[in-house]
């Protein structure tokens, strides 16, 4: 079955600082995946996405994520963190054919100035 | 382009309550999903729609949830009765339906929290 883990429940940066979370997916075939975040009292926006090719893909607001087949992964990263980024960050994966993501259980980001 | 409508934005019922939630999609889009985020959690998918017919409910419990999608368009949840563990939010998503994968690219509402006391 697809899962996806988040390791980091929380991560405290500080306002300028480059950031990582980390994202890793279990699906047998070559997997769709997502990453979205999630302000307080808000919904879910979409950041960016993966389906195929480069396995470098830019998002929105500056962030970026890397697809590693060989490790499972697709770790979030923005070089320079900005206070307005303090929000839950969820990772997904796309599963079958039902259009259905699998969301994994968010990273809190905590912006210190 | 309107996003994802939702409402109420809150709602606070006493257990064993009844309560509905209402959500209408992004124009145009074929599949609507409604998820439930308990405080701490990824949103988990309840029920999904493709126009007005369920694709996938196997996470909905039936015996008190139900959620119909009229004319294709926009959705209703309801829960009857409430229990103190559905307090969570509840979210609406909407994508294009095509079957391409870019129908995997979902849209959110605002949500609608929900307290049971």
């Amino acid at each position: 079955a697809q899962s996806v883990t988040q390791p980091d429940i929380h991560i405290t940066v500080s306002e300028g600082a480059s950031l990582e979370l980390r994202c890793n997916y279990s699906y047998g075939a070559t997997p769709y995946l997502f990453w979205y975040v999630q302000s307080p009292g808000q919904g879910l926006q979409l950041l960016l996405k993966y389906f195929s090719g480069d396995t470098l893909v830019q998002g929105i607001k500056g962030f970026e994520a890397e697809f590693k087949r060989s490790q499972s992964s697709f770790n979030l990263r923005k070089p320079s963190v900005h206070w307005s980024d303090a929000a839950e960050y969820f990772c997904a994966v796309g599963a079958g054919n039902t259009d259905k993501l699998i969301f994994g259980t968010g990273t809190r980001l905590q912006v210190f100035p | 382009e309107a996003g994802v409508a939702q409402s109420p934005r809150y709602k606070i019922i006493e257990k064993r309550q009844s309560v509905a939630f209402w959500c209408n999609p992004i124009s145009g889009h074929a599949t609507l999903y409604w998820y439930q985020q308990i405080l701490g959690q990824g949103p988990k998918l309840l029920i999904q729609f493709q126009n007005n017919g369920v694709v996938d409910d196997s996470q909905l419990p039936k015996d008190r949830f139900s959620a119909e999608r009229l004319k294709g368009v926009d959705s209703t949840l309801k829960i009857q009765p409430a229990k103190l563990e559905d307090s969570a939010v509840y979210l609406c998503a909407s994508s294009l339906g095509t079957g391409h994968r870019s129908s995997y690219e979902q849209y959110f509402g605002p949500g609608t929290r929900l307290t049971v006391t």
